[in-house]
């Protein structure tokens, strides 16, 4: 699985938007872009996924370089409950013909929300 | 949908016990992981499941660590005989398997504590 690089710490104020980097320089043409996040005390849970077009939803956005080297998840509007562990991961679409999703985590980056 | 569920919340055991960690997928996920999560090491998987048939153990630590899949809707990690060295969260996720995209859900987890 390809490697992604994160900063291990960020920190925002509440209500202001967070932008959060990832870097994967050496991504293949077939991994997916997911990104998931871990609340204090939780299990890690689902933010959004992409491959090369920028993705909404619900909790954020997702903004794919155009290399594809390099992400950024963004939160708009930064609340108290979004600090949290927000892990980059690439997961390659084509593994085997099983594609059981498995995912590799890294240390991710830890936000912290200022009130 | 009542999610993941793992039992115990907590255990704690003294060094040489057998340990048995229970987990439920959320009904209709055909894929089950279970990973674990300590400081030094982080989020790390541990076996997943495909249609409860083991697709990956290379994460299981040694021959102390098994884990089952006798059905659809139950999963076992059992540690025997458990040392300190196994204190950790484990989580336990399923996802249904479809295409390329495959989110995780996660159970809450189990905390581990070996004496």
């Amino acid at each position: 699985d390809a490697k992604t690089t994160q900063p291990n710490s960020m920190e925002s104020n509440e209500e202001e938007p967070v932008h959060l980097p990832c870097n994967h320089s050496t991504i293949s043409g077939t991994d997916y872009i997911h990104w998931y996040r871990q609340l204090p005390s939780q299990g890690p849970e689902y933010v959004i996924h992409g491959l090369t077009s920028n993705v909404n939803n619900r909790m954020a956005s997702l903004a794919i370089a155009e290399d594809r080297k390099s992400s950024t998840l963004i939160l708009h509007r930064a609340t108290l409950r979004d600090a949290a562990v927000y892990y980059c991961i690439l997961r390659d679409s084509l593994h085997g013909s099983s594609n059981t999703g498995k995912l590799i985590f890294g240390q991710g980056t830890t936000l912290q929300v200022k009130p | 949908d009542a999610g993941v569920i793992q039992s115990p919340r907590h255990e704690v055991t003294e060094m040489g016990q057998e340990v048995t960690l229970r987990c439920k997928p959320i009904s209709g996920h055909n894929s089950l992981f279970w990973y674990r999560q300590t400081m030094m090491r982080g989020l790390e998987l541990l076996i997943y499941f495909n249609n409860n048939v083991p697709i990956d153990d290379s994460g299981m630590p040694e021959d102390r660590f098994s884990a089952k899949m006798p059905n659809a809707s139950f999963s076992t990690l059992k540690i025997q005989p458990s040392e300190p060295r196994d204190s950790a969260v484990y989580f336990c996720a399923s996802s249904l398997t479809s295409g390329n995209y495959n989110e995780q859900f996660f159970g809450p987890g189990t905390r581990l504590t070996v004496l």
